[in-house]
C-alpha cells in the first residue's frame, strides 16, 4: 500500500514557541490531505482538510490562526502549531488521499508542550 | 452530521475466543468503511476496507461485514491471540469526493494468555 510519513515523530517544545509537523506521501500524489488530533484514550478528531494549492478547510472549533496548514505540493502538507500551550499537547496524525478511495495514514507525531 | 459509535468500549477475553466488535453510523450514505488497529502510542494500521457496494471483506482471521441500510458493521476476530490486543477503530467515508474519514471512539481489546 501507499506510504505516508510524518516528521518529527516526537517533539517537546516550550510554551509560546511554534512547532512545524510535516506530512509526506512517499509514493503517490495526494490531492487531499487531512490532519487529525487524538487525545489520550480518545478517538481521532478531524482538524482540517487541505487540498494542494488552496486554503485548508477547518472543522468547527479549530482555530485556523493557531493551526496553520500549508499544502504546497502534491506530496507535502505541513501543520504549524503557533504559540503552543500545554493544552495543545496531543497526538497529531495526517492522512493522504489520491482521490475518493482509501486514505493512508502517517505514523503520527507526539507533541508535548512544557 | 455523521456520527460513528463503537460498542463495546473495552473488551477482555481469554486467548482462543472468537469475538465481535460492533460499529454503527447514523448516515447510511457512505462511500466506504474501514477498520483500523492502533497500538498504544502508535499510528493506525488499516485492517479492512469495505466499499459501500460490498457486504464483507476477509483477511486472515479477520472478517468485516457491512449492512449499509441499517448503518452497521461488525469486525469478527477468530481464535484471538494476545498479539491482537490493541484498540480497534471503525471509520466511515461519506459519499462526497475528498471527504475525511469519521472515526468512532474505538474498542480496546485485551486478550490474555
Amino acid at each position: 500500500g501507499a506510504v505516508v510519513s510524518q516528521h518529527p515523530s516526537r517533539v517537546i517544545c516550550k510554551s509560546g514557541t511554534s512547532v512545524k509537523i510535516e506530512c509526506r506521501s512517499l509514493d503517490f500524489q495526494a490531492t487531499t490531505m487531512f490532519w487529525y488530533r487524538q487525545f489520550p484514550k480518545k478517538s481521532l478528531m478531524l482538524m482540517a482538510t487541505s487540498n494542494e494549492g488552496s486554503k485548508a478547510t477547518y472543522e468547527q472549533g479549530v482555530e485556523k490562526d493557531k493551526f496553520l496548514i500549508n499544502h504546497a505540493s502534491l506530496t507535502l502538507s505541513t501543520l504549524t502549531v503557533t504559540s503552543a500551550h500545554p493544552e495543545d499537547s496531543s497526538f497529531y496524525i495526517c492522512s493522504a488521499s489520491g482521490g475518493v478511495g482509501e486514505q493512508y495514514f502517517g505514523p503520527g507525531t507526539r507533541l508535548t508542550v512544557t | 452530521k455523521q456520527e460513528v459509535t463503537q460498542i463495546p468500549a473495552a473488551l477482555s477475553v481469554p486467548e482462543g475466543e472468537n469475538l465481535v466488535l460492533n460499529c454503527s453510523f447514523t448516515d447510511s450514505a457512505i462511500y466506504n468503511l474501514q477498520w483500523f488497529r492502533q497500538d498504544p502510542g502508535k499510528g493506525l494500521t488499516s485492517l479492512l476496507l469495505i466499499q459501500s457496494s460490498q457486504r464483507e471483506q476477509t483477511s486472515g482471521r479477520l472478517n468485516a461485514s457491512l449492512d449499509k441500510s441499517s448503518g452497521r458493521s461488525t469486525l469478527y476476530i477468530a481464535a484471538s491471540q494476545p498479539g491482537d490486543s490493541a484498540t480497534y477503530l471503525c471509520a466511515v467515508k461519506s459519499n462526497q469526493a475528498g471527504t475525511a474519514l469519521i472515526f468512532g471512539k474505538g474498542t480496546t481489546l485485551s486478550v490474555s494468555s
